[in-house]
Formats: C-alpha cells, sequence, structure tokens
C-alpha cells in the first residue's frame, strides 16, 4: 500500500512556464514533507520541505503548498529551467519514528 | 553543505561473489544511516536503517543475512550483499542524518549501480 502517491511518472513543461508536481499521501499521520530532486546514475538532492502547521514555503523559484485536508501537497518551479529536468520525489516522513517514506517520483521534462 | 559519498559509484560482479559498498558522511557526523534500494521506474525502497554502534533495523522483506550492514563509526556504514544473483542487481543508496531525520532533511550518496552476471 503506497503512502506517498505521486500519480504523474511523467510531465513535460515548456522552458519558461511553471511545473506543477502533485503528490497524495494516505496516513494523516504524517507531519513533515520534503521534496527530492534527482538526476540520472547520482543520489537524491534535497529541494524544500514543509511543516504540517503550514500551507506553503517558498524558496526562489520552487513553492511548495499543502492542503492538509485533502492530503495532497505540489511543487512549483517557476520559471522552469531546462536544468530542471529531473526526477522529483515527494517524501514524507512522522515524528514516531525516523522513516522517509518516498513516492515514485515523476520525470520532468523541460522543453526548449 | 552536508556531503555524504558513497562508494564505489558501479560494480559489476559474478554470481555468487560479494559485494562492499561504502557510505560515508565527509563533513558531519552521521548517528543514522540509511540504506536504500531503486528499481527502475520504482520508488526508492528502505532496505534498512543503521545506527552507529548498534545492529541496523531491516525493514520487512529485506534479507539480513544477505545485505549485511555495518556502521561502525559515526562517519561510515558499509553494505555487503552476499553471495550476489542476478536479481540483485540494482541502484543501491545510501543517506545520512546527523540527527533523528524528522525534520531533518537526508544527504544522499551518489548511489551504486550493481550489476550481477
Amino acid at each position: 500500500d503506497q503512502q506517498v502517491k505521486q500519480n504523474s511518472p511523467s510531465l513535460s513543461v515548456q522552458e519558461g512556464r511553471i511545473s506543477i508536481l502533485n503528490c497524495d499521501y494516505t496516513n494523516s499521520m504524517f507531519d513533515y514533507f520534503l521534496w527530492y530532486k534527482k538526476y540520472p546514475a547520482e543520489g537524491p538532492t534535497f529541494l524544500i520541505s514543509i511543516s504540517s502547521i503550514k500551507d506553503k514555503n517558498e524558496d526562489g523559484r520552487f513553492t511548495v503548498f499543502l492542503n492538509k485536508s485533502a492530503k495532497h501537497l505540489s511543487l512549483h518551479i517557476v520559471p522552469s529551467q531546462p536544468g530542471d529536468s529531473a526526477v522529483y520525489f515527494c517524501a514524507a516522513s512522522r515524528k514516531s519514528d525516523d522513516k522517509i517514506i518516498f513516492g515514485k517520483g515523476t520525470r520532468l521534462h523541460i522543453l526548449p | 553543505g552536508a556531503v555524504v559519498s558513497q562508494h564505489p559509484s558501479w560494480v559489476i560482479c559474478k554470481s555468487g561473489t560479494s559485494v562492499k559498498i561504502e557510505c560515508r558522511s565527509l563533513d558531519f557526523q552521521a548517528t543514522t544511516m540509511f540504506w536504500y534500494r531503486q528499481f527502475p521506474k520504482q520508488s526508492l525502497m528502505l532496505m534498512a536503517t543503521s545506527n552507529e554502534g548498534s545492529k541496523a533495523t531491516y525493514e520487512q522483506g529485506v534479507e539480513k543475512d544477505k545485505f549485511l550492514i555495518n556502521h561502525a563509526s559515526l562517519t561510515l556504514s558499509t553494505l555487503t550483499v552476499t553471495s550476489a544473483h542476478p536479481e540483485d542487481s540494482s541502484f543501491y543508496i545510501c543517506s545520512a542524518a546527523s540527527s533523528g531525520t524528522h525534520n531533518s532533511p537526508l544527504h544522499f550518496g551518489n548511489g551504486t549501480r550493481l550489476t550481477v552476471t
């Protein structure tokens, strides 16, 4: 049973436009959410996070929105750049244990 | 920023042999290290959690006798794939945390591509 779901395996966005990556979770005990970016043959790198007490966190071109009632979060990248082409993993954790649960990832293609 | 070094980046071995993968935290002490496995088009699957100086905690379905984890110091954890078989071929990634991972992002190594022939 997937507790963190990224239902879009891939997404193509024109350079300069907004990229929106979505993530849903099922466990209401999750209280901290993270996004990681991964290039081929490399380990994931941390991008941005949000605590469940917030509904928005912004860092430069990256903004994460959290809708707790819908158990949904999204990552917005604007403007999208060629270097943003990568796989993006949504992840969630809960205070009761130190595990981070990952979604399957969404491959983002930024088109020239 | 925090750096995690993973070695080797790729390895090819024959079926039945063992392979050791090292994970080092270069500029911080990692009390906890995690080992993940990634299959194509799949999520990062947590294999085990290792805490310095104690036995690793394995996730359900992961054979602890096959995937030996040692976390002998605050900067080094190793994963040994024993008696490797072709189905063990995968991308293995380690990550480290200086304290509890909750509310802290993990720092990942660059992964090891294991191919068993």
